[in-house]
């Protein structure tokens, strides 16, 4: 099967801390590999992509960043949290050329 | 740009209802369809999906029916379970596109 684990499940950080999320695909290789976030009351938004190692794609601008340093393994971080980024991370992965994307577990941000 | 509209919930229903929400995309190309579900506290699941024009995708007696002629993608089950409760995303994915664009999502509470 191909799984997606994703880690911590939940974090509560201060402002201005550091940020590091985590994520690793099992049983693909070479998958396309994508960040979500949830924030509460608003809709699922496509933070970054990837197509390959060290490929990354930023979809909208903020606080964040995103590296992969291996085919299978996907890290959200940032240097300096906002009480903005508090939300709901989804990781997610899907086959090149494939139409269809599954999701983790998520990782729950509350940023104090 | 391409977008999902999905009705606007919450949706309350007594258990054994029927059950329909609504989507309609626009898209410049010929997408794929999907229903995704979230339930509390989880990460999104793969609820079904549809390929081309007059598929049907089914799952845990859910069905949707990919409508070209109307751009639509409605969700309907006969008889709604408590356990049904939860968070239900319409998404579509362009081919070629790698990024799936998700509606607002519709939250629906079953009633025993």
């Amino acid at each position: 099967s191909q799984t997606i684990h994703q880690w911590p499940a939940t974090l509560v950080q201060p402002v201005g801390s550091p940020l590091s999320l985590e994520c690793t695909v099992e049983g693909t290789s070479n998958p396309n590999l994508y960040w979500y976030r949830q924030a509460a009351g608003r809709g699922l938004q496509l933070l970054f992509y990837s197509v390959g190692i060290g490929q990354i794609s930023s979809e909208v601008p903020q606080n964040l960043s995103a590296s992969r340093p291996q085919d299978r393994q996907f890290i959200l971080s940032s240097k300096k949290l906002l009480l903005s980024d508090s939300g709901f991370y989804l990781c997610a992965r899907s086959r090149v050329g494939g139409n269809t994307i599954y999701f983790g577990e998520g990782s729950w941000l509350t940023v104090v | 740009g391409d977008s999902v509209t999905q009705m606007e919930g919450p949706v309350t229903l007594s258990e054994e209802a029927f059950l329909t929400i609504n989507c309609t995309y626009t898209a410049t190309g010929y997408p794929s369809l999907f229903w995704y579900v979230q339930y509390p506290g989880e990460g999104l699941q793969l609820l079904l999906k549809a390929t081309k024009a007059d598929d049907k995708g089914s799952n845990k007696g859910f069905e949707a029916t990919y409508r070209k002629e109307t751009t639509s993608f409605h969700l309907e089950k006969g008889s709604v379970q408590v356990s049904d409760s939860a968070v239900y995303f319409c998404a579509l994915i362009l081919g070629g596109s790698e990024k799936l664009v998700f509606g607002k999502g519709t939250k629906l509470t079953v009633n025993p």
